[in-house]
């Protein structure tokens, strides 16, 4: 089993429409959680990073956290074209000095 | 936010030779990291670098081939050492931010080695 896992796509929602972005993660002693959006050919950005169960909202961008099924996810009201990109869920490594595991990522294409 | 900045932007390089990553931000930091991000595929972190102490290597990364140096609180280097065509791929470099955990990405260096 993957420490982090993503479905890599590519999820295709229309204009405007509700894009959901989903992440599992193997270890239950993970504390942060974060999502990063990377278009092609660029570094990854942070957009979203939620510590505790329930929902954190910013923006268009929620991200959602129940730590009983290991589960994290992202959700992009509204989505614009520029919503095009790879996002990745990284969770942090228990003991594991400040370091990060990134899943492979979903790819997100919304189109007009 | 701070700012985090990475020379070369791309190289190409000839097998067998050596190449020097430079990571620099624009104030001081803990702790910086270097990936690495094969084409497609996520990222690997191959070392952990603090400021006064010996860069921490993931397993699979050896300090012979990926030397890490780490002068002072804003800078690193990452040197990929007798490259093949393997090492062709996107070098990152990230720093701990102020918050938990949070990793600030610079803009990456391209390497084709031929």
């Amino acid at each position: 089993q993957k420490e982090v896992e993503q479905n890599s796509g590519p999820l295709s929602v229309p204009e405007g429409a509700i894009a959901s972005l989903n992440c599992t993660y193997s270890d239950r002693g993970s504390q942060s959680f974060f999502w990063y959006r990377q278009y092609s050919g660029k570094s990854p950005e942070l957009i979203m990073f939620i510590y505790s169960n329930g929902d954190k909202e910013d923006g268009r961008f929620t991200a959602q956290l129940n730590k009983a099924s290991q589960y994290v996810s992202l959700l992009i009201r509204d989505s614009q074209p520029s919503d095009s990109a790879t996002y990745l869920c990284a969770v942090n490594r228990p003991g594991g000095g400040n370091k990060l595991t990134f899943g492979t990522g979903t790819q997100l294409k919304v189109e007009l | 936010s701070a700012v985090i900045s990475q020379k070369p932007s791309r190289d190409i390089c000839q097998r067998g030779t050596s190449l020097t990553i430079q990571c620099q931000v624009d104030s001081q930091v803990t702790m910086m990291f270097w990936y690495r991000q094969q084409p497609g595929q996520s990222l690997t972190l191959i070392a952990t670098a603090n400021q006064g102490s010996e860069a921490t290597y993931e397993s699979g990364f050896v300090i012979d081939k990926f030397p890490i140096s780490r002068p002072n609180l804003t800078f690193s280097t990452l040197t990929v050492s007798n490259m093949s065509p393997e090492d062709s791929s996107i070098y990152l470099c990230s720093f701990l931010g102020q918050g938990v955990y949070e990793q600030y990405f610079g803009p990456g260096t391209r390497l084709t080695v031929t």
